[in-house]
């Protein structure tokens, strides 16, 4: 299994606080995204970087920043927490030997009250 | 406007037949293509891959065939076990390390 973590697993937290979600990859990747899961929608794209300090906007992008100041370590916030992105939230790494292959972490469940 | 398309929500398929999962795509640029499976609480696992240069790529009881033509592809699954029942997602990407773009998922159900 590829060395991915999610922190924390599960969150509850109300409208209008900011709030945090870590990945953590111990497989030196470069690439690193960000998806959310809704029912009916899969999986969709939030952030993604394609290395440190470096980001770019995905599909569904309103109300959420990402930063890179690791390898390691893909950071997503939330500024001001809406109903809206109760979700549950996967992060992802590429850049192993098949470059187009992405293997995921556990996901959080946040549930935005 | 969906880019990848996975038209059945769920399958139901007896123990020891094969179950074949579909996926059809609109953007012709999709070099990649892949199956990823996942059971409640877990992240997607990664299953299969095909590039579009091959028609046909096989790993143990699963193989993906690609028909670029028609923009369909298919996972087959040989024989079906109980554990096999989860949610399968087909996924796409234009090139190596992009970000994927997802069908919305089918559930299978093999039943013993």
């Amino acid at each position: 299994d590829a060395g991915i973590t999610q922190s924390p697993r599960h969150k509850v937290t109300e409208t209008g606080t900011p709030v945090t979600l870590r990945c953590h990859q111990t497989e030196n990747h470069r690439y690193m995204y960000w998806y959310r899961q809704d029912p009916g929608h899969g999986l969709r794209l939030i952030h993604y970087s394609y290395g440190v300090k470096d980001t770019d906007k995905g599909e569904v992008s309103d109300g959420y920043s990402v930063s890179r100041s690791k390898t390691e370590d893909f950071l997503l916030t939330l500024e001001s927490a809406t109903s809206s992105q109760t979700s549950v939230y996967f992060c992802a790494i590429s850049g192993g030997l098949v470059s187009y292959e992405q293997y995921f972490g556990p996901g959080t469940r946040l549930t935005v009250t | 406007d969906q880019q990848v398309k996975q038209n059945s929500p769920s399958l139901s398929v007896q123990e020891g037949r094969i179950s074949i999962l579909n996926c059809d795509y609109t953007n012709s640029m999709f070099d990649y293509f892949l199956w990823y499976k996942k059971y409640p609480a877990e992240g997607p696992t990664f299953l299969i891959s095909i590039s579009s240069i091959k028609d046909k790529n096989e790993d143990g009881r699963f193989t993906v065939f690609l028909n670029k033509s028609a923009k369909h592809l298919s996972l087959h699954i040989v024989p079906s076990q109980p554990g096999d029942s989860a949610v399968y997602f087909c996924a796409a990407s234009r090139s190596g390390n992009t970000p994927l773009v997802f069908g919305k998922g089918t559930r299978l159900s093999v039943i013993a």
